[in-house]
């Protein structure tokens, strides 16, 4: 059972360059999320899906893009990567918005230099 | 102030001892806790839930929930080694507001076991 599977694992960007983190869920789950985690500051939502065809923004949605592409996939775009994007990216999934309790992907680390 | 409040830490406790962790938020109508435990470099896993006042226990571990004053806390009882990690607080923000769904998270406590 994979779970929630997300894809870099690693990346490096220049400022300026754009890339796409994709995520999936095979556990059927309706809500799908993107969180942030900088030292010290815990997790940080920057968007999230609460059903196929809705997006919402977070705490922290500026610089990124959200695609819910289907009920398993969720991905998250940068276009311009800026050095302040540097962080660890968690996908997560839950049956019932926050209700629930979240399952995580194993999480993509991103470096901008 | 932040919605989800945490004391850092880091918490040190000997092995044996119970380990209290602490969680203070501030939406009243808060329905929905959760403690997660982060090992360095791992991502975040469920240790408990709690969704009604007073406790809820799972092993070694006891979850507080006291709505009248907007806290959580996570009791580990006879604490391992293994324990040390970084424990994290989730509250699902009140179905009255815009935030309902999204899991707003603490900046957790690091706990430290030393044997």
């Amino acid at each position: 059972n994979a779970g929630v599977t997300q894809t870099p694992k690693f990346q490096v960007l220049k400022t300026g360059q754009s890339m796409t983190l994709q995520c999936a869920q095979d556990m059927n789950h309706n809500s799908m999320y993107w969180y942030r985690q900088d030292p010290g500051m815990g997790l940080r939502l920057i968007y999230y899906s609460a059903s196929e065809g809705t997006t919402d923004k977070g705490e922290v949605p500026n610089g990124y893009n959200v695609s819910r592409l289907n009920k398993r996939e969720f991905s998250l775009r940068l276009e311009s990567a800026a050095p302040s994007q540097t962080s660890v990216y968690f996908c997560a999934s839950d049956q019932d918005s926050g209700v629930s309790p979240l399952h995580f992907g194993n999480g993509t680390r991103l470096t901008v230099t | 102030q932040k919605e989800v409040e945490q004391n850092s830490g880091p918490l040190s406790v000997p092995e044996g001892a119970i380990a209290s962790l602490n969680c203070t938020y501030s939406d009243r109508g808060s329905q929905s806790f959760f403690w997660y435990r982060q090992y360095s470099g791992k991502s975040p896993e469920l240790i408990m839930f709690i969704y009604s006042n007073g406790d809820k226990e799972d092993g070694r571990f006891t979850a507080q929930l006291n709505k009248a004053s907007q806290y959580v806390s996570l009791l580990i009882r006879d604490s391992q080694p293994s324990d040390s990690a970084t424990y994290l607080c989730a509250v699902n923000p009140g179905a009255g507001g815009t935030s309902y769904g999204k899991l707003t998270f603490g900046q957790g406590t690091i706990l430290t076991v030393h044997p």
